[in-house]
Parts: structure tokens; sequence; C-alpha cells
């Protein structure tokens, strides 16, 4: 089945330790973006890809890296300079020019220990 | 600051009625407009889009769109229970950028 599959689905973090969210896509879509959000709250940007080798800060990049080395696939790690990490973090992609609809993996639930 | 702003609710209809939520949005060269539903501890689903001005129907969902006012709505006709869900307004600014609004938490009563 084409979709967007996140893993792990729960994630738990270790004081100073990094994690990594993976996202992968079978749906050829050119653009991926990471998403947290807070309990109540909104979606917030991280980082987005509009192709492969690219990537651009969002709005609340600082503690968090990705990489973007093939079209299927787009990492996310939290680093250990992240200090409130505890979120729901949400994948997306979309097909085709900026005016079509992001859509959304099913969403990594990540904790501290 | 380009802004999506949604009432937080909750929007409490019993069943059968006619749901009705809003949204409105800063930057009046917004080009698409769109319609997530979220159920609780679940991702964002689309459910809605809409990209000229006027009504856009798709079975019990219809989307309208207003520029000039910079608004758009969501009606839900015969609301079910299983419609209880937070709906989120997305607009696509001036720049291209998505910007999602906080949601709306809409609550059908049996």
């Amino acid at each position: 089945d084409g979709g967007i599959t996140q893993s792990p689905k729960y994630l738990f973090r270790k004081e100073g330790q990094n994690v990594t969210l993976s996202c992968e896509q079978n749906l050829n879509h050119d653009a991926m973006y990471w998403y947290r959000q807070d309990p109540g709250q909104g979606l917030r940007l991280i980082y987005y890809s509009q192709i492969v080798n690219d990537f651009q800060k969002g709005d609340i990049a600082e503690g968090y890296s990705v990489s973007r080395e093939k079209k299927e696939s787009f990492p996310l790690t939290v680093t250990s300079a992240q200090k409130n990490p505890t979120a729901f973090y949400l994948c997306a992609s979309r097909y085709g020019s900026g005016n079509q609809p992001q859509h959304f993996g099913d969403g990594t639930r990540l904790s501290i220990l | 600051q380009k802004e999506v702003e949604q009432n937080s609710g909750p929007l409490s209809v019993p069943e059968g009625a006619i749901a009705s939520l809003n949204c409105t949005y800063s930057d009046r060269g917004s080009q698409s407009f769109f319609w997530y539903r979220q159920y609780s501890g679940k991702s964002p689903e689309l459910i809605m889009s809409i990209y000229s001005n006027g009504d856009k129907e798709d079975g019990r969902f219809t989307a309208q769109l207003n520029k000039a006012s910079q608004y758009v709505s969501l009606l839900i006709r015969d609301s079910q229970p299983s419609d209880s869900a937070t709906y989120l307004c997305a607009v696509i600014d001036s720049s291209y950028k998505l910007i999602f609004g906080s949601g709306t938490r809409l609550l059908v009563r049996p």
C-alpha cells in the first residue's frame, strides 16, 4: 500500500541521548516535512525538504537535525540539545506544486525517561 | 506574523445537527485552503481542499471560502458521534508556506 510510514510509534529518550525518528514514503512525493505537536496545540514546523540533499529550517529547528539522502526517506534526529522533547512528532509529504495539501504519517510519540 | 485563527471550542452539537466550524486568516495573498480532521491521539487526515471562492461539497461536508473576508468554514451535515474530533484549518500563504490553525474541538452528542 502507498503511504507514509513513521517508526517507531512510541519512543523513550534518556537524558543526554540522541534519538532518530524514521519517516519513509512510497508515494513518489518530492517534498517532506517534520512537525511537532504538543498537547492541545497546533502543528509547528521543525524542518522541511523540497528535494533530495536539500532541507531548510522551520520555525522550531533548534535541537533537531535531519537528512535527505533519498527521496523516500527523511529521518529526524532529536538531539540532547532539545531540552523539552516530549511531544507528538508528525512527518508529512506533498506531491507536486506548492499549492497541494500535505499528507501525514501516523506519528511518533516521544517521551523522556 | 501570518496567522490562522480558529475557536478552540469545544463546539457541542446534537446528533443529526449541522456543525459549523470557522477559520480566519491574515495573509490576503493566501492560495489554498484545507480542512484536516484529527482524532485524539491520531495524525491529521485531509478531508477537504478548496481553492476558489464559493462552496465545495463532498458528501456530508461543505467547505466555504470567502477571500474578500479572509474566511473559510466547514459545515458538517447530519453530524454523527464519529465526527467528534479536532478540526484543523490550514492555509497556504503567499510564500507557499502551509500554516495551521490550532484547531476546533467538535463534540457530537448522541
